[in-house]
């Protein structure tokens, strides 16, 4: 199957820092990638669908000069937490899909600690 | 609010017993369901996926079921392992190219 990579894995930072987090598709082209965002025990949440090329469209409540995401590239998409707190702390996930087939690939996660 | 949801969110088993996770859906135009499994800290692992012009699909040791008259979606996981414990989650798509919605998830905790 095809292979999303993302890193970091694991973040710690202080509150009004920003955080980067990549997401590669490597062995396939991704013209859109999408970020959800996970709190323990919950279900995966959508928070935008990352466009090659062009904006990305976010998801209602989803702050969008917040979350900045980069699609510049068809293998990489970045989000951007600027100016994180610590109620951005969250495991982040990105995924992809084959442009012919509806299957997504994910990511391994990003868990974001903000102290 | 959500369109896809579960209905337990805990299913204990003994090894060797067969599993069965079951997920509601509310999207009457969704034509396109995927299980996934998640381990504690890693991303979604894909599992088995089926369209709405089927009605079951089998995998390895997996099978997925859909009926679309009551839009329920089930996974049978056969002779059920201890590496199977994870959260499982299914996942609707009603457009082609836009995004899963997933459901709440429930937890498979297997026992040896």
């Amino acid at each position: 199957g095809a292979v999303v990579s993302q890193h970091p894995s694991r973040v710690i930072c202080k509150s009004g820092t920003s955080v980067k987090i990549e997401c590669r598709s490597l062995d396939f082209q991704a013209t859109t990638m999408f970020w959800y965002r996970q709190f323990p025990k919950q279900s995966l949440m959508l928070m935008a669908t990352s466009n090659e090329g062009s904006k990305a469209t976010y998801e209602q409540g989803v702050e969008k000069d917040k979350f900045l995401i980069n699609h510049a590239s068809l293998t990489l998409s970045t989000l951007t937490v600027t100016s994180a707190h610590p109620e951005d702390s969250s495991f982040y996930i990105c995924s992809a899909r084959v442009s012919s087939n509806e299957k997504l690939f994910f990511g391994s996660g990003t868990q974001l600690s903000v102290l | 609010g959500e369109s896809v949801g579960l209905h337990l969110p805990t299913l204990s088993v003994q090894e060797g017993d067969n599993s069965i996770i079951n997920c509601a859906y509310s999207n009457s135009a969704s034509d396109y369901f995927i299980w996934y499994k998640q381990e504690s800290g890693k991303g979604p692992q894909f599992i088995i996926d089926i369209r709405s012009n089927m009605d079951k699909r089998q995998g390895q040791r997996v099978t997925v079921l859909l009926n679309k008259t009551v839009k329920h979606l089930s996974l049978q996981i056969a002779a059920t392992q201890p590496g199977d414990s994870a959260v499982y989650f299914c996942a609707e798509n009603s457009q082609a190219g836009t995004a899963l919605i997933f459901g709440k998830g429930t937890t498979l905790s297997v026992s040896s």
